[in-house]
């Protein structure tokens, strides 16, 4: 079966730090990878998605940036964190066109101080 | 860029009601899902729809896709306290990414709040 991890789960980080946040699926290969950012436990917004290795396409301009080195890897990325960076980051997967929906990974709450 | 209106934003009921929260767009889509979010964790799915008028139930839910393509309606019976959590409704396009690989970009509601009192 396919599995998603995600971490770290919590992140509390200076404004002006960097930012790494790794997203891994198992059990499956070529999978359809997101980022989502939630604020205040609402609704979700797309930032990247990536079809295939190497592959990202930004969905909102922002402070982030995202990167595919591997086939199941997905990694979000800031140089300089900003207050607004403050959310809950969520990673998923879909299967090729994902008309069965996505899976999402467990989160990462962010907070810049 | 395609937006979804989800109602109510909170529901605050007692143990044991029905519940219906719904979604509505500008503009067509070719699937409609439902996910649920506890807590401090990622949405699970809990529903998916596939066809304008399909009606699919799962235990004490019920989804609809309207016909239209534009809306798509859920319910839960016999409310519970695990019930609690957000509900969000998603809309998926199918789409085309630059070299042919086809993917289904999601597009999802503000959420709803649910509160189960016992």
């Amino acid at each position: 079966s396919q599995t998603i991890h995600q971490w770290p789960a919590t992140l509390v980080q200076p404004v002006g730090s960097p930012l790494s946040l790794e997203c891994t699926v198992e059990g499956t290969s070529n999978p359809n990878l997101y980022w989502y950012r939630q604020a205040a436990g609402r609704g979700l917004q797309l930032l990247f998605y990536s079809v295939g290795i190497g592959q990202i396409s930004s969905e909102v301009p922002q402070n982030l940036s995202a990167s595919r080195p591997q086939d199941r890897q997905f990694i979000l990325s800031s140089k300089k964190l900003l207050l607004s960076d403050s959310g809950f980051y969520l990673c998923a997967w879909s299967f090729g066109f994902g008309g069965r929906g996505y899976t999402f990974g467990s989160g990462t709450r962010l907070t810049v101080v | 860029g395609q937006q979804l209106n989800q109602s109510p934003q909170s529901m605050f009921i007692q143990e044991g009601e029905d519940v219906s929260m719904n979604c509505t767009s500008s503009s067509i889509f070719n699937t409609w899902l439902w996910y649920k979010q506890d807590p401090g964790e990622g949405p699970v799915l809990l529903i998916a729809l596939y066809k304008a008028g399909e009606l699919t139930s799962n235990g004490r839910l019920t989804a609809q896709f309207g016909i239209t393509r534009k809306d798509s309606f859920l319910n839960i019976s016999a409310s519970i306290p695990s019930d609690v959590g957000i509900y969000f409704c998603a809309g998926q396009l199918l789409g085309r990414a630059a070299g042919g690989t086809s993917y289904g970009k999601l597009t999802f509601g503000q959420g709803t709040i649910l509160t189960v009192h016992p």
